[in-house]
């Protein structure tokens, strides 16, 4: 099994459609995670992270945390033709604190068409 | 946040040789960490490189394929050794940002073996 999941895509939306990404990940105890974007031939840029449950906002992005139901998920508002990239899921493989040593997923290609 | 410089960006090394792929931080960082992307897939952990100390290497990864120093606080090199072209991929270097809940990425080198 893998430690982090995430739907390959390729994922395509209109301009100013919402995104939805998804993620689950299979250690229970994970305590950070992480979004990244990564452009096409560029390395990966943090977007967002969530350490609590529930949804925390920054600016067009949300990033939702379950971890009952071992599930994290990143939602664009109003995307943009900017915004097209792949996008990582990254989870702390870690229970203490060292949040350098991740676990990431395959990424899910986003296209935003204008 | 940290600048990271890593060198080279890119080169195409010929098969059987060793590469050494450095990292410079503009501030001092206690942990710094080496992943690898090969083509079409997400990003692996190589290894922590802690200063003062030996890199611990994940599973899957040996310090003769992969030495790495860490002379200093701002300073890291990995080598990739003997290299195949299954060895082509991207290697990035990591850090965790001071407050502990960053992760910043260089910008990634890009080795094509042929």
């Amino acid at each position: 099994q893998k430690e982090v999941e995430q739907n390959s895509g390729p994922l395509s939306v209109p301009e100013g459609a919402i995104a939805s990404l998804n993620c689950t990940y299979s250690d229970r105890v994970s305590q950070s995670f992480f979004w990244y974007r990564q452009y096409s031939g560029k390395s990966p840029e943090l977007i967002m992270s969530i350490y609590s449950n529930g949804d925390k906002e920054d600016g067009r992005f949300t990033a939702q945390l379950n971890k009952a139901s071992q599930y994290v998920s990143l939602l664009i508002r109003d995307s943009q033709p900017s915004d097209s990239a792949t996008y990582l899921c990254a989870v702390n493989r870690d229970r203490g604190s060292t949040l350098g040593r991740l676990y990431f997923g395959r990424g899910t290609q986003l296209t935003v068409w204008p | 946040s940290a600048v990271i410089s890593q060198k080279p960006s890119r080169d195409i090394c010929q098969r059987g040789t060793s590469l050494t792929i450095q990292c410079q931080v503009d501030s001092q960082v206690t942990m710094m960490f080496w992943y690898r992307q090969q083509p079409g897939q997400s990003l692996t952990l190589i290894a922590t490189a802690n200063q003062g100390s030996e890199a611990t290497y994940e599973s899957g990864f040996v310090i003769d394929k992969f030495p790495i120093s860490r002379p200093n606080l701002t300073f890291s090199t990995l080598t990739v050794s003997n290299m195949s072209p299954e060895d082509s991929s991207i290697y990035l270097c990591s850090l965790q940002g001071n407050l502990g809940n960053t992760i910043y990425f260089g910008e990634g080198s890009w080795l094509t073996v042929v």
